[in-house]
């Protein structure tokens, strides 16, 4: 089946300096999301990707979608101590849609302030 | 509010004790599933269910069982639980198909199997 990878499986920061996560499916994707999982909470969902070579921002935050649709990357631009969490990437089963969504191991951020 | 509530957030049990995790959605997503958290393996897919009657196997169903009688609930049940399905576990719902397919977790049922 489809399978997700992501790196590195920790990455712990000084507070101010970039961070980027990376994650690699081996199969084309019809789209990839991103979801943050704080410490003691539950994923939340950051932004959905679906054009080959996308890249969405969200204020420090941009994401890219590979031109093969295969790979994704989640940059952080100067971290700050909110952005402390895990984060996933995820991308869907057979078929396109998500309903058998596959999950990476995810990326815990931990940020020295 | 827009949310899925997932009872109870702690629970301790003993093998074999059968017992059921409810989750409710209210924001009439066709689409629930089930997933377990484990350290160093990520978020797995145990069943999902695309509409009302309509589940299917994840990646990790063994030792699970779902049912789908209404749209807005999902409960999981272990007939008969094991130490080994101790796990932190969400539920999660969207909508099917569309732009609008990201999921909606619940705050998650940390399970204890002694």
């Amino acid at each position: 089946g489809q399978q997700v990878m992501q790196i590195p499986q920790y990455q712990h920061v000084q507070e101010g300096e970039d961070f980027t996560t990376y994650c690699n499916s081996s199969t084309t994707l019809s789209n990839i999301q991103w979801y943050k999982q704080r410490p003691g909470g539950h994923p939340v969902f950051l932004i959905q990707l679906v054009k080959s070579g996308e890249v969405k921002k969200q204020k420090r935050l941009t994401f890219q979608f590979g031109e093969a649709k295969k790979n994704s990357s989640l940059h952080i631009t100067a971290t700050q101590t909110t952005d402390v969490g895990t984060y996933f990437c995820a991308g869907p089963g057979s078929g396109g849609s998500n309903y058998k969504l596959t999950f990476g191991k995810g990326t815990l951020l931990t940020v020295n302030p | 509010e827009a949310q899925v509530t997932q009872n109870p957030r702690y629970l301790i049990t003993v093998t074999g004790k059968k017992l059921t995790v409810t989750c409710s959605q209210n924001m009439n997503h066709e689409y629930m599933s089930w997933y377990r958290q484990d350290p160093g393996l990520g978020l797995r897919q145990i069943y999902y269910s695309m509409n009302v009657e309509v589940t299917d196997k994840g990646d990790v169903p063994e030792g699970y069982k779902v049912s789908r009688k209404e749209k807005r609930n999902f409960p999981l049940i272990l007939e008969s639980p094991s130490p080994n399905q101790t796990s932190l576990y969400f539920c999660a719902s969207s909508f099917l198909q569309g732009p609008n397919e990201k999921l909606f977790f619940g705050s998650g049922t940390q399970l204890s199997v002694l």
